[in-house]
């Protein structure tokens, strides 16, 4: 089993439509959780770290459930500008340890 | 603007002769990573510099080695590239903050070195 786990894409979606990505992950020592962006043959970029009690930029929501071991991320009317692979990152207690997801490609269609 | 730098963008080298990929940055940042992407798949962390402090991967090939001569700059020299080394090859960077206790911060990634063995 992974460390870290998302959910198989690709996502195919219309504009304006509300998407949801989930990820989980395996080792309850797990301290520090994000979302990154990243677009086609391009670096990683932030797009949100994902506290304990949730937390919300724009169209953008993420969620922590350490009892379940996931997080989750919803994107609300979305763009086409929202086209990417969405990366969630797991980071490990003690160290600088880092597990990336396999990531969830997106495509938002006229 | 503060940034991560990687120099070559995309590097072409023959299976077995070593090859050199820099990183630097501006944002003086205590912790250095690099990652290896293949096509499709996720980040791969290889091994990381906390200041001076090199931390490899338990998985890391001994292929790969690193250094940092300073904060600014890090290094990752591929000793004999195989077919398979051919991946995208991320630089990162972190600050480290003891008042966060475990949490991690942001990482900043450049844009990478694209490596082709042929």
């Amino acid at each position: 089993r992974k460390e870290v786990e998302q959910d198989p894409g690709p996502f195919n979606v219309p504009e304006g439509a509300t998407v949801a990505f989930n990820c989980t992950y395996s080792n309850s020592a797990s301290q520090s959780f994000f979302w990154y962006r990243q677009d086609c043959r391009k670096e990683p970029k932030l797009l949100m770290s994902v506290y304990s009690s949730g937390n919300e930029d724009g169209r953008f929501t993420a969620q922590l459930n350490r009892a379940s071991q996931y997080i989750s991320l919803l994107i609300r009317d979305s763009k086409l500008s929202d086209s990417a692979t969405y990366l969630c990152v797991v980071g490990y207690t003690g160290g600088f340890k880092t597990i990336f997801g396999a990531g969830t490609r997106l495509f938002v269609k006229a | 603007d503060a940034m991560v730098i990687q120099n070559p963008r995309y590097q072409v080298t023959q299976f077995g002769k070593p090859v050199t990929l820099s990183c630097s940055q501006t944002l003086n940042h205590n912790v250095m990573y690099w990652y290896q992407q293949k096509s499709s798949q996720a980040p791969k962390l290889l091994f990381h510099y906390y200041d001076k402090d090199f931390n490899n991967e338990a998985d890391t090939p001994d292929n790969f080695q690193s250094r940092r001569p300073n904060t600014s700059f890090c290094f990752l020299d591929i000793r004999s590239p195989g077919l398979g080394d051919a991946a995208m090859y991320l630089c990162a960077t972190s600050r480290d903050n003891p008042s966060w206790g475990a949490l991690q911060e942001t990482q900043y990634f450049g844009p990478g070195t694209r490596l082709l063995v042929l």
